[in-house]
């Protein structure tokens, strides 16, 4: 089972400020996707195939990585970009998720 | 408008059965892969099924393993996912997922979830 361990499991940004979460995978995959979930909310695909925005989704954010190493920038924080965010690997199986990254607003 | 709506959820003793369902709109249920993750009360997210679009083919991690089967159907736009010998670690939230493609796996739609608590 591949293992996808997320830093930081916590940070605070402020407005405008750049924010940057990773994720690396126990060994190479081949795309790594990240999810959002706002509180009491269901999960959202968010990046899929490490870099490709999911429908709706604000151009501030980009995805990029390869390997074991992969990142979820945010080029400009904002207030609605607090949420948990989830790495997950699909190129073997089982299909795992990292642990999450909580992003709070300052 | 894609839609998943679980239900079935609730109180269940340990060792008892639990059967949820999902019921899919929006889209032709018939040719994608479904699956359903769950999530522990304030913990992080868990694969615990997946099916493909005949229902031939069910992948289970070993956590659930011959406990828990998937399954479909196709004609009622309709997922599921028995449970048997239900054990307190499996109280969670448990969401119905569509998978976006089946050669790269990932979840692109997903239910509101249905909540399951093993407890006596």
């Amino acid at each position: 089972e591949i293992v996808l361990t997320q830093s930081p499991t916590t940070m605070a940004a402020s407005p405008g400020e750049k924010v940057t979460l990773t994720c690396r995978a126990s060994s190479s995959v081949s795309y790594m996707h990240w999810y959002q979930q706002r509180s009491g909310t269901s999960p959202k695909l968010w990046i899929y195939e490490t870099s490709k925005l999911a429908s709706g989704v604000p151009n501030r954010f980009s995805g990029s990585g390869s390997g074991t190493s992969y990142s979820l920038t945010i080029n400009s924080m904002e207030t609605e970009d607090a949420a948990t965010y989830y790495c997950q690997q699909g190129s073997s199986y089982p299909p795992t998720f990292g642990s999450g990254t909580k992003l709070e607003i300052k | 408008e894609v839609q998943l709506v679980e239900s079935g959820g609730g109180l269940v003793q340990p060792g008892r059965s639990l059967k949820l369902s999902c019921a899919a709109s929006g889209f032709t249920f018939s040719n994608y892969y479904m699956a359903w993750v769950r999530q522990a009360p304030k913990k992080g997210l868990e694969w615990v099924a997946t099916i493909s679009t005949s229902g031939s083919r069910t992948y289970y991690p070993d956590s659930v393993k011959g406990r828990f089967t998937i399954s479909r159907d196709n004609a009622k736009s309709s997922l599921y996912l028995q449970m048997n010998s239900l054990k307190s670690e499996d109280t969670a939230t448990y969401y119905c997922a569509r998978h976006g493609t089946t050669v790269v796996h990932y979840f692109d739609y997903w239910g509101q979830g249905v909540m399951v608590t093993v407890s006596s």
